[in-house]
């Protein structure tokens, strides 16, 4: 299974907004409605962020939120704050075992 | 308090073996999938092994099948990671982390990560 391929920076001022791409194939992220995103700050653990394209756990922000058309998700992160600053990785369910993406720094200018 | 913490991990030589430990607290451990994910350093995360809520069935990656055997044990609420024939390529931070019960391959709690150094 190749990584599924996410931009490797992506950046905003607070109060903007921020989308990151999540591109994978009809065997990924084309062929089911199970892709997650999660957060990770330096030194920790990931957070899960969505899961099933555009599901948020009790917890996550409304400001997080999940799409996906064809073999590409998407994650946008409304109203940007300095919190948000922070790595974000995709995952897709892929029948024999889950694929991650390269991930995306986000930084908050 | 829900809590996943690894421990096990350390310095090995090539060709050596280590056994990760995820001690799990706070939830019903027997009714969740289980699976291990690694970061190597400056590095993305990667999808290692799971095991299924009562151990019957266990999927591996391809990087490390034949030599990572995954196995828990519900009476002690404790998952394991059996690495042998270690390379320098399986340098990482490995973290467990269990599977959303609504979700297929989502991740809903990790622990704090513990490393391993092939050297």
């Amino acid at each position: 299974q190749s990584a599924l391929t996410q931009p490797p920076s992506a950046s905003g001022s607070p109060g903007q907004s921020v989308t990151i791409s999540c591109t994978g194939t009809s065997s990924d992220v084309g062929g089911y409605n199970y892709v997650s995103w999660y957060q990770q700050h330096p030194g920790k653990a990931p957070k899960l962020m969505i899961y099933d394209v555009s599901k948020r756990p009790s917890g996550v922000p409304d400001r997080f939120s999940g799409s996906k058309s064809g073999n590409t998700a998407s994650l946008t992160v409304s109203g940007l704050q300095a919190e948000d600053e922070a790595d974000y990785y995709c995952s897709s369910y892929a029948g024999s075992g889950p694929v991650f993406g390269t991930g995306t720094k986000v930084t908050v200018l | 308090e829900v809590q996943l913490v690894e421990s096990g991990g350390g310095l090995v030589q090539p060709g050596g073996s280590l056994r990760l430990s995820c001690a799990a607290s706070g939830f019903t451990f027997s009714n969740y999938w289980m699976h291990w994910v690694r970061q190597a350093p400056g590095k993305g995360l990667v999808w290692v092994s799971r095991i299924n809520s009562d151990g019957s069935s266990t999927r591996y990656a391809d990087s490390v099948k034949g030599r990572f055997t995954i196995s828990r044990d519900n009476a002690k609420n404790t998952l394991y990671l059996q690495m042998n024939s270690l390379r320098a390529a399986d340098t990482a931070v490995y973290y467990c982390a269990t599977e959303a019960r609504n979700s297929n391959d989502a991740f809903d709690m990790w622990g704090q990560g513990t490393m391993v150094t092939v050297s």
